[in-house]
């Protein structure tokens, strides 16, 4: 299987700190974007990074991408309550021209504690 | 307001009867998706269409299909539904890709379905 894994699986901070997760991925990638799922709910997009690209921020959230490690980390800095929730990596395989497949990771489940 | 739907919400039904999941965009979208969630394993792709009548299998396409008649329309149908197929669906849509790039994935609020 070509899915991502996120590390860690779960993480439970206090508010106000930091979260870092990762995500590893095994092929080539054209880019690779973060999603945030509230339980049960729809995913939402949050940031994509472009395989050209080392670092992107967006408010409270800083992505890198290693493409030679294949992988990426999530930062969510001074963390809220209302950020719990399961992250997602997802990118597109490379297996060629014609394909669009997009691969998601397991995620991280994020609880951030008040 | 720009959105996916999808219909039932929810929907319990008996292996061997055939189910349709419609999907639904508003957003001009020229790539439309399907997944499916289980505990542990995270989404994993189903199908997706890059546009009308164009439609290519992702991860776990095995016992499903799909049709893309219309640009804003993306059904999956389950012929003969078995118990491995009870889980969250969510179908999913992105504005036209270009250069091998994938862009952002609008998510609609997913189906949970149960076959018993």
């Amino acid at each position: 299987s070509q899915q991502g894994e996120e590390d860690p699986q779960a993480l439970s901070i206090q508010e106000g700190e930091n979260a870092t997760m990762n995500c590893s991925y095994k092929t080539s990638i054209n880019n690779l974007q973060w999603y945030r799922q509230n339980s049960g709910r729809g995913l939402v997009h949050l940031i994509l990074i472009r395989s050209n690209e080392r670092e992107k921020h967006s408010g409270r959230l800083r992505v890198t991408l290693d493409t030679s490690k294949k992988s990426s980390s999530l930062l969510i800095t001074a963390s809220r309550a209302a950020d719990t929730a399961s992250y997602f990596c997802a990118f597109r395989p490379y297996s060629g021209a014609g394909s669009y497949q997009l691969t998601f990771g397991k995620g991280t489940k994020l609880s951030v504690i008040p | 307001e720009a959105q996916v739907t999808q219909n039932p919400r929810y929907l319990i039904t008996v292996t061997g009867k055939k189910l349709t999941v419609t999907c639904s965009q508003n957003m001009n979208h020229e790539y439309m998706s399907w997944y499916r969630q289980d505990p542990g394993l995270g989404l994993r792709q189903i199908y997706y269409s890059m546009n009308v009548e164009v439609t290519d299998k992702g991860d776990v396409p095995e016992g499903y299909k799909v049709s893309r008649k219309e640009k804003r329309n993306f059904p999956l149908i389950l012929e003969s539904p078995s118990p491995n197929q009870t889980s969250l669906y969510f179908c999913a849509s992105s504005p036209r890709t270009s250069g091998g790039y994938n862009y952002e994935q609008y998510f609609g609020p997913g189906t949970r379905l149960t076959v018993t």
